[in-house]
């Protein structure tokens, strides 16, 4: 089954103790992003990845690292997580970022708590 | 950047009543996504309709690109099809992130 899957569901943790979110797609995806989803804020872009070794920075970047070493893996690292952190994280691919004309899969979804 | 505005943002349905979500955004988009989360947070996909008219069961959809606007149609609704409803566009700005830009959602709860 082609699938988005995203490890671990649930996570309560405490600030300043590092944390990856792990997010691996079937499908030969070339394109893989992060979202995080706050209320009133709606889904907003973290970080994304054109391909293997290629990542960049989206909207709100700042306290997340990301690596794309495999063409199916992309975590999430939070190096010192803060209550600011806590969210609901998606991770989504797609064939192509470049071409506008292919469909987004998204995991399942982090809820991250950080206390 | 593109605006995405759907309505309603709230609506209550009785159990096999029939609804029409819209999705308007302000510039021309290349592709257009519609999605449903469901009460466990999952966003499940439901079309991916960058213009015409798609059905898959009980639900549809239309994009009148042109018009900038879509539509999402639920017949018969069920109780499971309570959530919140995104759509979630993709312009020409971006072919350099490759994101998708959501609309704040439409909150649906079906009542039995």
């Amino acid at each position: 089954e082609a699938q988005v899957t995203q490890n671990p569901r649930y996570l309560i943790t405490v600030t300043g103790k590092k944390l990856t979110v792990t997010c691996s797609q079937n499908m030969n995806h070339e394109y893989m992003s992060w979202y995080r989803q706050d209320p009133g804020l709606g889904l907003r872009q973290i970080y994304y990845s054109m391909n293997v070794e290629v990542t960049d920075k989206g909207d709100v970047p700042e306290g997340y690292k990301v690596s794309r070493k495999e063409k199916r893996n992309f975590p999430l690292i939070l190096e010192s997580p803060s209550p600011n952190q806590t969210s609901l994280y998606f991770c989504a691919s797609s064939f192509s970022g470049v071409s506008l004309n292919t469909e987004a899969f998204f995991g399942q979804g982090t809820r991250l708590t950080v206390v | 950047g593109i605006q995405v505005e759907q309505s309603p943002p709230d609506l209550i349905l009785q159990e096999g009543a029939n609804s029409t979500l819209r999705c308007n955004f302000s510039d021309s988009v290349n592709n257009l996504q519609w999605f449903h989360q469901n009460p466990w947070g999952q966003l499940i996909n439901l079309f991916y309709i960058p213009s015409g008219t798609k059905q898959n069961g009980r639900l549809s959809a239309t994009t009148v690109a042109t018009e900038r606007y879509s539509l999402l149609y639920i017949s018969s609704s069920q109780t499971t099809d309570s959530g919140v409803y995104f759509c979630a566009p993709r312009t020409k700005g971006s072919s350099n992130t490759g994101k998708l830009i959501f609309g704040q959602g439409t909150t649906l709860q079906v009542k039995p």
